[in-house]
């Protein structure tokens, strides 16, 4: 079945630094969403993407969709604390609808003051 | 609105017994997914539903879990008999068919099987 990768797992950054993650799927993707999920809290609906070679910016966030529709990354620009959380990345199969996802294991950021 | 709504928050329960988690979700969405989540393995899809009717279960570990969605505004999980191993986060999701399919997660039971 699709499986999606993400890497890291864990990232510790000093405040004011940037950060990345990665997102794989073995499969071709007809979109990737990304979700955060703040300690003790529940995944957050960031972003979707659907176009290949897609970027989109949230003030400090930028979101790519690989050419081929089979990686995406997330990238914070200067961190901060209110960063700190774990970024789930989930991707819709080709061909397979947009109703079931596959999320990522995640990386969890922290944020050094 | 007041958001997917998930109860309860904390279940603690000894091993073999009967465990019902429930979900309500945001009024008016059609989709309702089960997740669990644990460190080892993160967010796994349990099943979900369409119009209340299951449409893919495949991700349900065993024969003791089995889902119900009566109506539209309420969904159970249930684990019978429980196991250890079963201890997770159990979170409830749902979404609208038409425009961004943007997932709204309910709050989490976190399951506890001694």
């Amino acid at each position: 079945g699709q499986q999606v990768m993400q890497i890291p797992q864990y990232q510790h950054v000093q405040e004011g630094e940037d950060f990345t993650t990665y997102c794989n799927s073995s499969t071709t993707l007809s979109n990737i969403q990304w979700y955060k999920q703040r300690p003790g809290g529940h995944p957050v609906f960031l972003i979707q993407l659907v176009k290949s070679g897609e970027v989109k910016k949230q003030k400090r966030l930028t979101f790519q969709f690989g050419e081929a529709k089979k990686n995406s990354s997330l990238h914070i620009t200067a961190t901060q604390t209110t960063d700190v959380g774990t970024y789930f990345c989930a991707g819709s199969p080709w061909g397979g609808g947009y109703q079931k996802v596959t999320f990522g294991i995640g990386t969890k950021l922290q944020v050094i003051p | 609105d007041a958001g997917v709504i998930q109860s309860p928050r904390h279940e603690v329960t000894e091993m073999g017994q009967e465990v019902t988690l429930r979900c309500k979700p945001i009024s008016g969405h059609d989709y309702l997914f089960w997740y669990r989540q644990t460190m080892m393995r993160g967010l796994e899809l349990l099943i979900y539903f369409n119009n209340n009717v299951p449409i893919d279960d495949s991700g349900m570990p065993e024969d003791r879990f089995s889902a119900k969605m009566p109506n539209a505004s309420f969904s159970t999980l249930k684990i019978q008999p429980s196991e250890p191993r079963d201890s997770a986060v159990y979170f409830c999701a749902s979404r609208i068919t038409w425009g961004y399919n943007e997932q709204f997660f309910g709050p989490g039971t976190r399951l506890t099987v001694l």
